[in-house]
């Protein structure tokens, strides 16, 4: 069974653009999680969405979206770009909405840097 | 505010010691606690888990304690292998099928051969 597969792999945007990351959950899991990893915070939650419904957002301005399709593939996008978005952003799925004993499956990431 | 604390930023041991990577944490609501391995340019990937009705859960090597009334809970690694060394996450979420993952900054663990 194929993993999470997170696409780009790499990124390398200016201040002002906006970026859109793909994620495409493991066959079979309807919940996709988001995270943004930097050096200093450690994983920070982005939101998560389950069956197209966003269930949970984490502590980030709304220039941070996200969305889920049908078929559960995810995509998040990020405008007006600062500096400070640079980051890897990592994309998680589970079978079931991310609670209780459920693990996470995480991607390799999408590494965005912000010149 | 940090709900998930792990102070130590890095660990380096001797292959085939023990390693002992420690977390903390603050919210008592907390039930559920994961550890997440990762190496470099891989997403995290889980190791062990444990709920707050069990102190002790063992998988092979890996251990995981949890002291629910110190808010602590460590992860043993007995016997350290060069493989592991890695980035170890701690997380934990409250209890509540809408309750989402909070992360620890990450223990960067260095084996020594």
């Amino acid at each position: 069974k194929a993993g999470v597969t997170q696409t780009p792999r790499y990124l390398i945007k200016t201040r002002g653009q906006q970026v859109t990351l793909s994620c495409s959950p493991i066959s079979g899991h309807r919940s996709v999680s988001w995270y943004q990893q930097t050096p200093g915070q450690g994983l920070q939650f982005l939101f998560e969405y389950f069956s197209e419904t966003q269930r949970n957002k984490g502590n980030f301005p709304g220039r941070f979206s996200g969305r889920q399709f049908s078929n559960s593939r995810s995509e998040m996008n990020v405008s007006t770009l600062e500096l400070g978005d640079s980051a890897l952003y990592l994309c998680a799925s589970s079978p079931a909405p991310a609670g209780g004993n459920e693990k996470l499956f995480f991607g390799s990431g999408t590494q965005l840097s912000v010149l | 505010d940090q709900q998930v604390k792990q102070n130590s930023p890095s660990l380096s041991v001797q292959e085939g010691r023990i390693s002992i990577l420690n977390c903390d944490y603050t919210n008592s609501m907390f039930d559920y606690f994961l550890w997440y391995k990762k190496y470099p340019a891989e997403g995290p990937t889980f190791l062990i888990s444990i709920s707050s009705i069990k102190d002790k859960n063992e998988d092979g090597r890996f251990t995981v304690f949890l002291n629910k009334s110190a808010k602590h809970l460590s992860l043993h690694i007995v016997p350290s292998q060069p493989g592991d060394s890695a980035v170890y996450f701690c997380a934990a979420r409250p209890t509540g099928a809408n309750s989402k993952l909070t992360f620890g900054k990450g223990i960067t663990l260095s084996v020594r051969p």
